[in-house]
């Protein structure tokens, strides 16, 4: 499973309140991913990071932030929840030394905004 | 812009039966494909994956082809069990894997 964790599993939060979703790896792979699963969407990416303080956006960042201060853990940041951000968040490593290797989950954090 | 097609969209076999999923894509110049399963409220799983100067991959009772001039990769599933119900998700990389591109399932019953 490649050592990954998500924290919290599950969370039920109100709308305009501040979210961090953790993903823990074991393993020091360089390149981590945040998506987001919805019925009809599918997966989409939000925010990725190739290093320690090194990130980029994805499809749909917007209303999302990331930090990586250690190789181990990538941050996924609401700033103010919404509605829309009700989704199964899962991260996701790539075990390869470039960006091009296989993909490992994690187990998915289920976020409610009410 | 690649489009990736899994078709059909829901797959009800008995139990024993071979069956073959499949992952249909417009753009060609991809560097490899991935097979994932998902069981209900879990992560992805991943099945095999398929360099693209490959042409097949095994694994058990799995098997996962791809032929880039088609635009189509299968995964075949020998002897089918209830235990290999979940939906099944391809994904393709090019440009780096922050570009990969998900398909949206077959979701895939197996009764005994």
């Amino acid at each position: 499973d490649a050592g990954i964790t998500q924290s919290p599993r599950h969370k039920v939060t109100e709308t305009g309140t501040p979210v961090t979703l953790r993903c823990h790896q074991t393993e020091n792979h360089r390149y981590m991913y945040w998506y987001r699963q919805d019925p009809g969407h599918g997966l989409r990416l939000i925010h990725y990071s190739y290093g320690v303080k090194d990130t980029d956006k994805g499809e749909v960042s917007d209303g999302y932030s990331v930090s990586r201060s250690k190789t181990e853990d990538f941050l996924l940041t609401l700033e103010s929840a919404t509605s829309s951000q009700t989704s199964v968040y899962f991260c996701a490593i790539s075990t390869g030394v470039t960006n091009t290797g296989e993909l490992f989950f994690g187990e998915g954090s289920r976020l409610t905004v009410l | 812009k690649q489009e990736v097609t899994q078709i059909p969209a829901a797959l009800s076999v008995p139990e024993g039966e071979n069956l073959v999923l499949n992952c249909s894509f417009t753009d060609s110049a991809i560097y490899n494909l991935q097979w994932f399963r998902q069981d209900p409220g879990k992560g992805l799983t991943s099945l095999l994956l398929i360099q693209s100067s490959q042409r097949e991959q095994t694994s058990g009772r799995l098997n996962a082809s791809l032929d880039k001039s088609s635009g189509r990769s299968t995964l075949y599933i020998a002897a089918s069990q209830p235990g290999d119900s979940a939906t099944y998700l391809c994904s393709l990389g090019q440009g780096g894997s922050e570009k990969l591109v998900f398909g949206k399932g077959t979701k895939l019953t197996v009764n005994p």
